[in-house]
């Protein structure tokens, strides 16, 4: 069945770059994203990729997506304190799994300033 | 335009009773999803709408359901609570189909259930 994981903590100082990884199950999977959750609030959209690119970048954030290892990973450039959340991984797969998005369990950020 | 609204944003309930959920999407979004949110368990997925129907479900028992209305406002119920019931509750909306495929979900803040 579907499944994604990562790695539950990951501490930072400000200005460095912070890489944070996913793996998943699903090689059918066909789009993987990567969700940020900051204190009180529910969960916003970063950015997403298809599963036919191997990167994605968008100012500070790069994506990148290897399909034989079925890892995912999203890198932040300059890390700031505000970037200090939960970041969570997922995928869905419209073919298979209908509009069923499936997520980890989380990364919790913490940026030292 | 408005976000994803749901409602109540906190609620403390006992062991035993029931508790209703309510979720109120973007303005032209017809996909609704919940989600259970835990420190143990992440994100798990509960159930989604679409159109008043139900098209995909989680691994929760029965005690966990949903609906959704013409308007596609969408409700939860969790009857015969349990402590374990503890959690975030995360609803989301999605503008399907989307050009890309992709599924693109935007959330609500949630609402915090605590049983006692």
């Amino acid at each position: 069945g579907e499944d994604v994981e990562q790695s539950l903590f990951l501490s930072v100082r400000e200005g460095d770059s912070s890489v944070i990884n996913c793996t998943y199950t699903d090689s059918s999977s066909t789009y993987l994203y990567w969700y940020k959750q900051e204190p009180g609030a529910g969960l916003q959209l970063l950015t997403y990729i298809f599963s036919n690119m191997d990167m994605k970048q968008d100012q500070r954030l790069t994506v990148l997506l290897n399909k034989k290892d079925k890892h995912l990973s999203l890198r932040i450039a300059d890390t700031q304190t505000g970037d200090s959340a939960i970041y969570f991984c997922a995928e869905s797969n419209p073919l298979t799994g209908g509009f069923k998005t499936i997520f980890g369990a989380g990364t919790r950020l913490f940026v030292k300033a | 335009k408005a976000g994803v609204t749901q409602t109540p944003r906190y609620l403390i309930k006992t062991r035993g009773q029931q508790v209703t959920l309510s979720c109120s999407p973007i303005s032209g979004h017809r996909s609704v999803s919940w989600y259970q949110q835990t420190p143990g368990q992440g994100l798990q997925f509960l159930f989604e709408y679409f159109s008043e129907t139900q098209r995909n479900k989680g691994n929760f028992p029965g005690r966990f359901s949903g609906r959704q209305f013409s308007n596609s406002r969408s409700e939860m119920n969790v009857s015969t609570l349990e402590l374990g019931d503890s959690a975030l509750y995360l609803c989301a909306s999605s503008n399907l189909p989307q050009s890309s495929g992709a599924n693109v979900l935007t959330f609500g803040a949630g609402s915090r259930l605590t049983v006692l």
